[in-house]
């Protein structure tokens, strides 16, 4: 069965530069959540969209963006990265009770 | 906000033996609770779904209970095996994300 895809697996950028995460949910699914495990943590989630609309909102920093496009995939943007931001970037995908979670990004900032 | 706590933190059991992993919440208003298994640096793995009208499900060797009006749920791992060794993470849904526990790291020794 078809799962969640996440792109790139690993990443690694400096301070105050920017990223890109890409989700690919699974087909059929409408809707899209970010979390985010730093080390040693529990995830925490950033975002949520629904038919391309954000639907709830987290522990999104102001620098982090995110959008759903009209093919349901979603990007989470981050901008002025810091040292902090180090962590890895889960998406998961639901079209009813259960969310189906993506095998993440892992991001290293130097 | 939710908050979502899991005893033990760390577990160590022999081979064979029967256990149980307890999740605990405060807010019992939600929609499920779902339990996760994540290997060091890997994936979130969806064990068992529970919806708010359930009271357990079965999956193999696990069950999972739910006792939404005690903020309870318990996950319990018949004939325990090395490789059940990871960490098991509960999370219960909010109306768009879900909150995670802090996690049961569990080894099984052989």
């Amino acid at each position: 069965a078809a799962g969640v895809i996440q792109s790139p697996r690993h990443l690694i950028k400096e301070k105050r530069e920017t990223a890109t995460l890409k989700c690919y949910p699974i087909p059929r699914h409408d809707t899209v959540y970010w979390y985010q495990q730093g080390p040693g943590q529990d995830p925490q989630f950033l975002i949520s969209f629904y038919e391309k609309m954000q639907s709830d909102k987290g522990s999104i920093p102001d620098r982090f963006s995110a959008q759903q496009f009209s093919d349901y995939h979603s990007e989470l943007n981050m901008s002025s990265l810091e040292l902090g931001d180090s962590a890895l970037y889960f998406c998961a995908s639901s079209n009813s009770y259960e969310q189906y979670f993506g095998p993440g990004t892992r991001l290293t900032v130097t | 906000k939710q908050e979502v706590t899991q005893i033990p933190a760390a577990l160590s059991v022999p081979e064979g033996e029967n256990l149980v992993l307890n999740c605990s919440f405060t807010d019992s208003a939600i929609y499920n609770l779902q339990w996760f298994r994540q290997d060091p640096g890997k994936g979130l793995t969806s064990l068992l779904l529970i919806q708010s009208s359930q009271r357990e499900q079965t999956s193999g060797r696990l069950n999972a209970s739910l006792d939404k009006s005690s903020g309870r749920s318990t996950l319990y791992i018949a004939a325990s095996q090395p490789g059940d060794s990871a960490t098991y993470l509960c999370a219960v849904s909010g109306a768009n994300n879900l909150f995670f526990g802090t996690g049961t790291r569990l080894t099984v020794i052989p």
